[in-house]
């Protein structure tokens, strides 16, 4: 139980695309999921909450016009790098909880691995 | 903010021997979890404590959480070399304590 899943796994693309990344709890509902950089050999970061129909909460410092976070359902949440820059490079994962568990545990994606040309 | 520091950042055991990481807050929390990140891979949720002092076992692992609420260990007895990784502590914040701040980590280097 409690997988999430994450598409795709890995993306390269050139300086000023977008790029989409989904991540779908598979076995449980998610009202709540959430949005992680890490950069080589370093922990995780949160970016960003995203909460099922209703507007995401970022953290201070990132910006909501770059990344943007959609969580249309209870299993689907995606997060868009707008306008993507080489600076943008990085491992990007998401993580869920399953609330009717009870705890505050969350369960990773396998994450996505942009390269920014 | 919270800040979560872990110590030593880097760890290379021979196989066989003992390995401990240590998990510093800078403020009390309501719960400590830990998590292993394989290279190349994604966290993984290893255990969760909520009560000052509180000691669990899974098997080799043994994790610790302060009096204080404030730190926390986690030893492994004869590491092997599945162990390897990367091992975060991540401290629970915000509204409802939903967001975790995940500590620095420690990477563990299991030598044959």
């Amino acid at each position: 139980g409690a997988v999430v899943s994450q598409h795709p796994s890995r993306v390269i693309c050139k300086s000023g695309t977008s790029v989409k990344i989904e991540c779908r709890s598979l076995d449980f509902q998610a009202t709540t999921m959430f949005w992680y950089r890490q950069f080589p050999k370093q922990s995780l970061m949160l970016m960003a909450t995203s909460n099922e129909g209703s507007k995401a909460t970022y953290e201070q410092g990132v910006e909501k016009d770059k990344f943007l976070i959609n969580h249309a359902s209870l299993t689907l949440s995606t997060l868009t790098v707008t306008s993507a820059h080489p600076e943008d490079s990085s491992f990007y994962i998401c993580s869920a909880r399953d609330a009717e568990r009870g705890g505050t545990e969350q369960f990773f994606g396998p994450g996505t691995r942009l390269t920014v040309l | 903010g919270q800040q979560v520091m872990q110590i030593p950042q880097y760890q290379h055991v021979q196989e066989g021997e003992d390995f401990t990481t240590y998990c510093n807050s800078s403020t009390t929390l309501s719960n400590i979890q830990w998590y292993k990140q394989r290279p190349g891979g994604h966290p993984v949720f290893l255990i969760q404590l909520v009560k000052s002092g509180e000691v669990k076992k899974q098997k080799r692992l043994t994790f610790q959480f302060g009096e204080a609420k404030k730190n926390s260990s986690l030893h492994i007895t004869a590491t092997q070399t599945t162990d390897l990784g990367t091992y975060f502590c991540a401290g629970p914040y915000g509204f409802g304590n939903e967001k975790l701040t995940f500590g620095t980590g420690t990477r563990l280097t299991i030598i044959p």
